[in-house]
């Protein structure tokens, strides 16, 4: 069974420092990896993608993430973060491009102090 | 812009009334899709459909019910609501290359 974990309940960084969200996937076959970003009272936002080719993706908002393959990683990061970057972030794995069922981590809540 | 859109932001119901959630998209999306999300769990999926009439459980669905009569319309049916039932329930929908839209949400409480 697939599955997703970020250790990463709560995360505290302070305004212009960079960021690094983990997430490990368990999955049995090629993943369709996603990283998702909800503010407080909407819903999900897609931030960036991996299917294939190159390792390390761009998404919105200035933010990338790189596949690992040897550490089924899936590595969230931004090299300095805006106080609109607080939010909770998910990270999730899927198949055939993220059209099936997703399975998401349980969040990491991402506080940013001035 | 694809929207999926959820009937309410806020609901509180009774326990053992029964509660219908809406979510309606407008683009064609074959795939929708019911999690629910509470504080430490993350989202976990409830049903989805792959098209009018299809329903799949997904990995919680005890307690719940789905309905797709039509392609753009999916709704989440808690038969008789209880309280360990109270969460954020999102809905969203997929189309092939485009991955998920999700709608912004419905925060029921059962009281």
């Amino acid at each position: 069974a697939q599955s997703v974990t970020q250790p990463d309940i709560h995360i505290t960084v302070s305004e212009g420092a960079s960021l690094e969200l983990r997430c490990n996937y368990s999955y049995g076959a090629t993943p369709y990896l996603f990283w998702y970003v909800q503010s407080p009272g909407q819903g999900l936002q897609l931030l960036l993608k991996y299917f294939s080719g190159d390792t390390l993706v761009q998404g919105i908002k200035g933010f990338e993430a790189e596949f690992k393959r040897s550490q089924s990683s899936f590595n969230l990061r931004k090299p300095s973060v805006h106080w609109s970057d607080a939010a909770e972030y998910f990270c999730a794995v899927g198949s055939n491009f993220g059209n099936e069922k997703l399975t998401f981590g349980t969040g990491t809540r991402l506080t940013i102090i001035p | 812009d694809v929207k999926v859109t959820q009937s309410s932001r806020y609901l509180v119901k009774r326990t053992g009334e029964k509660v219908f959630l809406e979510c309606v998209q407008d683009m064609d999306h074959e795939n929708m899709f019911w999690y629910r999300q509470d504080p430490g769990l993350g989202l976990r999926l409830i049903y989805f459909s792959y098209d009018v009439k299809m329903k799949e459980k997904g990995d919680i669905p005890e307690g719940y019910s789905v309905s797709r009569e039509k392609k753009e319309r999916f709704s989440l049916i808690l038969e008789s609501a209880s309280t360990n039932q109270t969460s954020m329930y999102l809905c969203a929908s997929t189309h092939r290359h485009y991955g998920y839209t999700f709608g912004s949400g419905t925060r029921l409480t059962v009281v």
